[in-house]
């Protein structure tokens, strides 16, 4: 299996602010990346996909990039609705796999 | 608009089976692989199956292997997931997905059902 890396675990940012979080894959997996949004209590939401591609109706606050093995979301101008954990999915082969998560909280 | 709604979870025994549904509206089902994913409690998320459009193709993870069985009613614009030899570890929550990529490779899942809780324990 493809194993996926996220980091960090949680963060902490303040309303405004810029945050990134980093996946990384055990092997390359080119563009095939997507990254998703869990609120508490949801179900997840498609955010980005093919590494750098924004789902319609996501925010351009949102954006993705990398290839290979190493990929990041950035959030930029935080707002409060952003609070929520974050996984990124790969899906070079049919035995999916995500990463572990990554907690946001908004100061 | 899309909608995915999930039913039929439930407390199970170990060993014991159940039929997980997900009534599709909005789409049409019959263009689209879907697939199951799970998330125990407090956990991250397993992706668990897909079905190709026409239920012509199919796969697993490992860990439910041989136990559980992904089909589609394409005339009822339902997916199931038949789930055998049930383990305390299937304990999660199931969503189904649709996938609107077309291909496995650079599968993404979009939308997502509610989710139906599958407790398993004796």
């Amino acid at each position: 299996d493809i194993q996926m890396t996220q980091s960090p675990s949680s963060l902490s940012a303040s309303l405004g602010d810029r945050v990134t979080i980093t996946c990384r894959a055990s092997q390359s997996i080119s563009s095939y990346l997507s990254w998703y949004q869990q609120i508490p209590g949801k179900a997840p939401k498609l955010l980005i996909y093919a590494a750098s591609s924004l789902q319609s109706g996501v925010p351009s606050r949102f954006s993705g990039s990398g290839s290979g093995t190493d990929f990041t979301l950035t959030i930029s101008n935080l707002q409060p609705e952003d609070s929520a954990t974050y996984y990124c999915q790969q899906s070079y082969n049919t035995e999916y796999t995500f990463g572990q998560g990554t907690k946001l909280e908004i100061k | 608009q899309v909608r995915l709604v999930e039913s039929g979870g439930g407390v199970v025994q170990p060993g014991r089976s159940l039929r997980l549904s997900c009534a599709a509206s909005g789409f049409s089902f019959s263009n689209y692989g879907m697939h199951w994913v799970r998330q125990a409690p407090g956990k991250g998320l397993e992706w668990v199956t897909l079905i190709s459009y026409d239920g012509s193709n199919r796969h697993y993870a490992d860990s439910v292997k041989g136990r559980f069985t992904i089909s589609r009613d394409n005339s009822k614009n339902t997916l199931y997931l038949q789930m055998n030899s049930l383990r305390v570890e299937d304990t999660a929550v199931y969503y189904c997905a649709r996938d609107p990529s077309g291909v496995w490779a650079g599968a993404r899942f979009d939308p997502w059902g509610q989710g139906t809780l599958v407790t398993v324990s004796s």
